[in-house]
């Protein structure tokens, strides 16, 4: 069964760029050419908020809310994709999860979430 | 964007309820709409997609209903194991967007 799990530091500095992987386990990213593989993250007591996704071609699409802070890429031979997102402040710091995105893009498949504080 | 509004914010129930949470879109999605549960300290997990269809290993106590503006998520006996968070999502044009939640307390 596919499990998913994010990784990375959980506090960041002010400023700088928050990096997070997301490792997939008990399949592979291209067992479904139409998947894709995103990130959503969730500020305390708050709602979730779609950053980006992207398949295991590389093929990306972001929020554009964020677009210009957010790098979403992807690790095939590794299993795993990534998020960067540049220029923190304390309004990112959230939930991050990792998820699958299915070909019709609702979210079928969650990891367990990592909590990112943004310090100054 | 495409901005998706639920309601109510929360709501209190007794054991046994048949209790009704809706959204809506500020644009037709046809029937692109996912619904999720979220337990505290849990991560999401899908009920519901394309706006009626149960996922695999749900409870038919779950129901969706509803298209273009207007859906529904029913529970058709609360129980204290249905405590939690629930959002919906449309996936009708990106950015995907998410409902702020209703909270369900018995």
């Amino acid at each position: 069964q596919l499990h998913l799990q994010e990784s990375g530091p959980g506090l960041v500095k002010s400023s700088e760029t928050l990096s997070l992987t997301c490792i997939v386990s008990g399949g592979s990213l291209s067992d479904n050419p139409y998947s894709y593989w995103g990130w959503v993250r969730q500020p305390p007591g708050k709602g979730l908020q779609w950053l980006g996704s992207i398949n295991h071609g590389g093929n990306t699409y972001f929020n554009p809310s964020l677009q210009s802070r957010v790098t979403v890429s992807v690790d095939s031979s590794k299993n795993h994709f990534s998020l960067s997102l540049n220029s923190v402040t304390a309004a990112d710091t959230a939930l991050y999860y990792c998820a699958r995105l299915t070909v019709t893009r609702y979210f079928d498949l969650w990891g367990q979430g990592i909590l990112v504080t943004v310090s100054s | 964007d495409i901005q998706m509004t639920q309601s109510p914010s929360t709501l209190s129930a007794s054991v046994g309820d048949r209790v009704t949470i809706t959204c809506r879109a500020s644009q037709s999605i046809n029937t692109w709409l996912a619904w999720y549960q979220q337990k505290p300290g849990k991560a999401p997990k899908l009920l519901i997609y394309k706006a009626s269809a149960l996922e695999n290993g749900v409870p038919s106590k779950f129901s969706g209903g509803g298209s273009g503006t207007e859906f529904t998520l029913t529970i058709s006996s609360l129980q204290p194991d249905d405590c939690a968070t629930y959002f919906c999502q449309q996936y009708s044009a990106p950015p995907w967007t998410f409902g702020q939640g209703t909270k369900a307390e018995v």
